[in-house]
């Protein structure tokens, strides 16, 4: 299994109020997801990193920031939260984005709570 | 831009039955193709891949083909057991079209009774 962590696990919180969810991995990939899982869409990409300090947006970035300090973290922060936010998280690594090593590899998941 | 579709769920099978899960894809390049599984309250596992056409991916008794004369990539496995039973994702992943993310389909439910 990668090595790939993520805290909290489980968060309630209320609407508002601003969340910062991390993801922890010991594998030294360079890139990083965020993403997110609602039933009915699947997942869909949030924001990623391709390297310390270097992240851009996803498919639905918007009311959500990131930042990565160290190659081994990557922090999501939803600076306002809202119930629409409700859902699980999964972050992402893989080694490469070439062909035959862009394989992503996720971490278990945050399920969050907004009321 | 790049889709994913996969059957619509759930799919209830009895064990030792056989399993097929269509996925077809668009995608604007020369794709590489994943089924990713998901144990209830666990995350994605990657199950298997393929990278070029003709490309058969297997593990697990499970196998998909990369038939790009018909843009799918549908998972089999010939007999399925009680702890088959979770949620599986077909992706894309375009990394040639400049896109970092891999494209999802909505999850195909497998549900395999005794």
């Amino acid at each position: 299994d990668a090595g790939i962590t993520q805290s909290p696990r489980h968060k309630v919180t209320e609407t508002g109020t601003p969340v910062t969810l991390r993801c922890h991995q010991t594998e030294n990939h360079r890139y990083m997801y965020w993403y997110r899982q609602d039933p009915g869409h699947g997942l869909r990409l949030i924001h990623y990193s391709y390297g310390v300090k270097d992240t851009d947006k996803g498919e639905v970035s918007d009311g959500y920031s990131v930042s990565r300090s160290k190659t081994e973290d990557f922090l999501l922060t939803l600076e306002s939260a809202t119930s629409s936010q409700t859902s699980v998280y999964f972050c992402a690594i893989s080694f490469s984005r070439d062909r035959g090593q862009e394989t992503q590899y996720f971490g278990p998941g945050t399920r969050l709570l907004v009321l | 831009g790049n889709s994913v579709t996969q059957m619509e769920g759930p799919v209830t099978l009895s064990e030792e039955a056989f399993l097929t899960i269509n996925c077809t894809y668009t995608a604007t390049g020369y794709p590489s193709l994943f089924w990713y599984v998901q144990y209830p309250g666990e995350g994605l596992q990657l199950l298997l891949k393929a990278t070029k056409a003709d490309d058969k991916g297997s593990n697990k008794g499970f196998e998909a083909t990369y038939r790009k004369e018909t843009t799918s990539f549908h998972l089999e496995k010939g007999s399925v057991q009680v702890s088959d039973s979770a949620v599986y994702f077909c992706a894309l992943g375009d990394s040639g079209a400049g896109s970092y993310q891999l494209t999802f389909g909505k999850g195909t439910k497998l549900s395999v009774i005794p």
